[in-house]
Order: C-alpha cells, then structure tokens, then sequence
C-alpha cells in the first residue's frame, strides 16, 4: 500500500517567516495530494490540494508544489501569523475504479510554531 | 450544511464493554472514512465505504472492530469488547470522488 513520509516532525519559525513542510509518497499511482491544518483538539481541515496533472497551486499565503517524478510535494506558508500554529498533515490517495475516494494515507504530521 | 456529525464527542466506558460510534456524513457525498487518531501511531485508516459498500477495511485492527454503513447518511463504528489500548479519537470523513472533509470526533476513554 501507499505511504507517506513527512518532515520534519516540527518546525519553529519567526513571525512573518516563510515555512516549508515536505512529504514523500511511494505509490506512483498517487495521484491526489491534500494538505490537512489540525488545531489542538480539533477536526483536521482541509486547507488545500492539488492533483497529478498539476504542479503548483497557489491560495493566498499557502502554496503546494507536486514533483511526481521524484513523488514527492510539499506546503509552502509565507508571511507566517500566530494562527498558523497547529500541526499540519500531508496525504496521499490513489484513485478508485469505482468512481468513489480512496483512502487517504497520511503523513506523521508537522507541528508547526510561530514564534512572535 | 451542518458538516459531517458524529456522536458521541466523548465516551467513556469499561473494558469489556461494547461501544457504539455513529456517523452522518454530508449528504450528497459518496464515500465515508472511519479514522483513529493517537500521538503513537497518528491518523490511521480504519475502513471506507464507497456507495454505502465497503471497500476496504484492511486498517481494522482486528475482529473486535467491526463497521457497517447501511443507508447513505449513517454509519457505525462498533467496538467489542472494548480494550484499555482502543482509547484514542475516532474521526469519520466524508467525502465526494477524492476530497475528505472530517467530522468533529469522538474521544474514547477505555478504563
């Protein structure tokens, strides 16, 4: 089955710092990438995705990038602020025949901190 | 949209005894996800359905584990007999063709 190596475990950046979170996958037949924002002792959200045949995509202050031939993608915070402190999760899914979702495989999770 | 709604948010029990984790996933949506969330092993895939039908639950720990989902806007959890060592969150996801969207989770105590 897939999996999904995430690093690093946790990162402390200063206040308006960039942060970058990577994760590698070994299926290639992967081909849905989220990324998940989990706050302490709360649901994990979805904060952005991005598919194979696309190799960045961007939402305001959150970027991912997806290198398929090295497997390999990764989340990209810039002007970093206190409430992007949470631990963050990559996954990854390959595609059902069925015409549903797979399920997902996640990553071990960042626990990104922001230090003002 | 109310979002994925799963009961109880928290629950403690015994060891030995059954318990019982529902589920309502957002509606229109084809695929439903039970996971368990602990700070040792993080989120693991317990089972998926796909149109109400399992798909794969390779992720069950074992047969104590068993999940049913029998219309498309309920689905259970059942654990028995319940064990110290099953305490963790259980989130329930639902989603349409790729995207997951969680529910809020329910905390298992298992004393």
């Amino acid at each position: 089955g897939e999996n999904v190596e995430q690093h690093p475990s946790t990162l402390s950046v200063q206040e308006g710092d960039s942060a970058v979170i990577k994760c590698t996958y070994s299926d290639s037949a992967s081909n849905y990438f989220p990324w998940y924002k989990q706050e302490l002792g709360k649901r994990p959200q979805l904060i952005i995705d991005i598919r194979s045949n696309v190799g960045e995509k961007k939402d305001q202050r959150i970027a991912v990038t997806l290198n398929k031939t090295a497997k390999h993608f990764s989340l990209h915070i810039t002007e970093t602020q206190p409430e992007d402190s949470a631990v963050y999760f990559c996954a990854a899914s390959i595609p059902n025949s069925g015409g549903g979702a797979d399920g997902l495989t996640f990553g071990k999770g960042t626990h990104l901190i922001i230090q003002p | 949209d109310a979002g994925v709604i799963q009961s109880p948010r928290h629950e403690v029990t015994e060891m030995g005894q059954e318990v019982t984790l529902r589920c309502k996933p957002i509606s229109g949506h084809n695929s439903l996800f039970w996971y368990r969330q602990t700070m040792m092993r993080g989120l693991e895939l317990l089972i998926y359905f796909n149109n109400n039908v399992p798909i794969d639950d390779s992720g069950m720990p074992e047969d104590r584990f068993s999940a049913k989902m029998p219309n498309a806007s309920f689905s259970t959890l059942k654990i028995q007999p319940s064990e110290p060592r099953d305490s963790a969150v259980y989130f329930c996801a639902s989603g349409r063709y790729t995207e997951a969207f969680f529910g809020q989770g329910t905390r298992l105590t298992v004393v």
